[in-house]
């Protein structure tokens, strides 16, 4: 069925490095994407979107790149912080009817000192 | 307020009790979300509502859930004889018209 997904499930990095987390989708009429990171105990936090009519959007140390052809997401971290450990989630926002998100099973980041 | 308010935070459930999840969304946000999330899984969907409309229910796991927003501003969801399988943690989560939705902390629900 139609859903969202991520490759990798645990991704560890070293602090300082840059870290990429990916995610696959499968409905092209989505329209709208957003990254939370969602800490252990807590809500999910909004990230950064992308709308479909864009292909990269910045953020402050954070990137996000669409790939619409192959219908993939992914989110770059760089300089990667201990602070920035946590699970991440792709949501994607299917434009038909309710205007709701739906999440993959999340990757959690590591990162080593 | 500043952000997504649920409460409680914690609630232990026996099995077949009743229990009222509530959600202070974020002052004049059109959009409200109900998800459930199980341990280790992505935040699953339950309930939208636009206003005091409930526009969408389709991922309402049984008909002993029941979500309303009656002045458009604070949501509750109810789940009526609750069973072990409800346990999870619900998020609520509000958004003003098609932009970024914000999470609350959540509460997480234990039946026993």
């Amino acid at each position: 069925g139609e859903s969202v997904g991520l490759h990798l499930p645990t991704l560890s990095v070293q602090e300082g490095d840059n870290s990429i987390i990916n995610c696959a989708y499968s409905n092209s009429a989505s329209d709208y994407f957003i990254w939370y990171k969602q800490e252990s105990g807590k809500g999910p936090q909004f990230i950064i979107d992308i709308r479909s009519n864009m292909d990269k959007r910045q953020g402050q140390r954070v990137t996000v790149l669409l790939n619409k052809t192959v219908k993939h997401l992914s989110l770059q971290i760089a300089a990667t912080q201990p602070g920035d450990s946590a699970v991440y989630f792709c949501a994607e926002n299917r434009a038909s009817g309710t205007y709701k998100y739906i999440f993959g099973t999340g990757t959690r980041l590591k990162v080593l000192a | 307020g500043a952000g997504v308010s649920q409460s409680p935070r914690y609630k232990v459930a026996k099995r077949g009790q009743d229990v009222a999840l509530r959600c202070d969304p974020i002052s004049g946000h059109v959009s409200l979300f109900w998800y459930q999330q199980a341990l280790g899984q992505g935040p699953e969907f339950l309930t939208y509502f636009q206003n005091e409309a409930q526009l969408d229910k389709s991922g309402l796991p049984s008909d002993r859930f029941f979500a309303e927003r009656p002045e458009g501003s604070v949501s509750t969801l109810k789940i009526q004889r609750t069973q072990q399988e409800d346990s999870a943690v619900y998020l609520c989560a509000s958004s003003f018209k098609n932009t970024e939705a914000f999470f609350g902390q959540g509460t997480r629900l234990t039946v026993v």
